[in-house]
């Protein structure tokens, strides 16, 4: 089954360290979505990204957090200097093209947890 | 900028029983509107969608949902539940016009099929 594959599923770090969460999107998509879900929330939209490039970064955290989608490779949420309001479940998903309407398939997500 | 509203946060129904889940949403546009479901510590899997056409749409499972324009809800039905229905639903929408897939999520139902 060549799903969207996130990993780490479970990735526990200390207050300041660095997070790193990776998605390999679905064969043959080359947009990827990253969304977070905190606690007893709905899912909020992050970054959307192609190939080497950033689309829409409007619901990311100006500091600390980035996101890449290289020619080669996963795409890579970097949370840096983590703090405990960070803990919270982050989905990629993925699509064929960026249509509005069209179905994006998510992957089981990476759950994050500051101590 | 669009909002969706999911009124229950948790609906307890008994298995075999009819269900509604309720999303309004608010939107300046024209939208797209999707129903999605997530199982226990998994990610999001597409339930069914409007696009255009008929307002009511099917999922394989026996959920329907009716997109009625004037009162700006999409609420999801199934008229006999499973205990396997159990899990977190969450009705999305996303803006026609705009060429990313930047789906807007309700903060979820929380469904129960008690036995």
């Amino acid at each position: 089954n060549a799903g969207v594959m996130q990993n780490p599923r479970h990735l526990v770090r200390r207050r300041g360290q660095e997070a790193r969460l990776r998605c390999s999107p679905m064969k043959g998509h080359s947009h990827v979505y990253w969304y977070r879900q905190l606690p007893e929330e709905g899912l909020k939209f992050m970054v959307y990204l192609q190939k080497e490039n950033i689309i829409d970064e409007s619901g990311m955290p100006k500091e600390r957090f980035s996101a890449e989608f290289p020619k080669e490779g996963p795409s890579i949420l970097r949370i840096q200097q983590v703090v405990r309001g960070d803990s919270a479940a982050y989905f990629c998903a993925s699509s064929p093209n960026g249509y509005s309407g069209n179905t994006i398939y998510f992957g089981e997500g990476s759950w994050l947890t500051v101590v | 900028a669009q909002s969706v509203t999911q009124l229950d946060s948790q609906v307890p129904v008994f298995e075999e029983a009819p269900v509604e889940l309720r999303c309004n949403y608010s939107s300046s546009v024209s939208v797209y509107l999707f129903w999605y479901v997530q199982y226990p510590n998994q990610g999001l899997q597409l339930l069914l969608k409007y696009l255009s056409g008929s307002t009511l749409v099917e999922s394989i499972n026996g959920f329907e949902a009716e997109f009625n324009k004037s009162q700006t809800s999409f609420h999801l039905r199934k008229p006999s539940v499973h205990i396997s229905d159990t899990a977190e639903y969450f009705c999305a929408v996303s803006e026609t016009q705009t060429g990313a897939n930047n789906l807007f999520f309700g903060t979820g139902t929380r469904l129960t099929v008690i036995p």
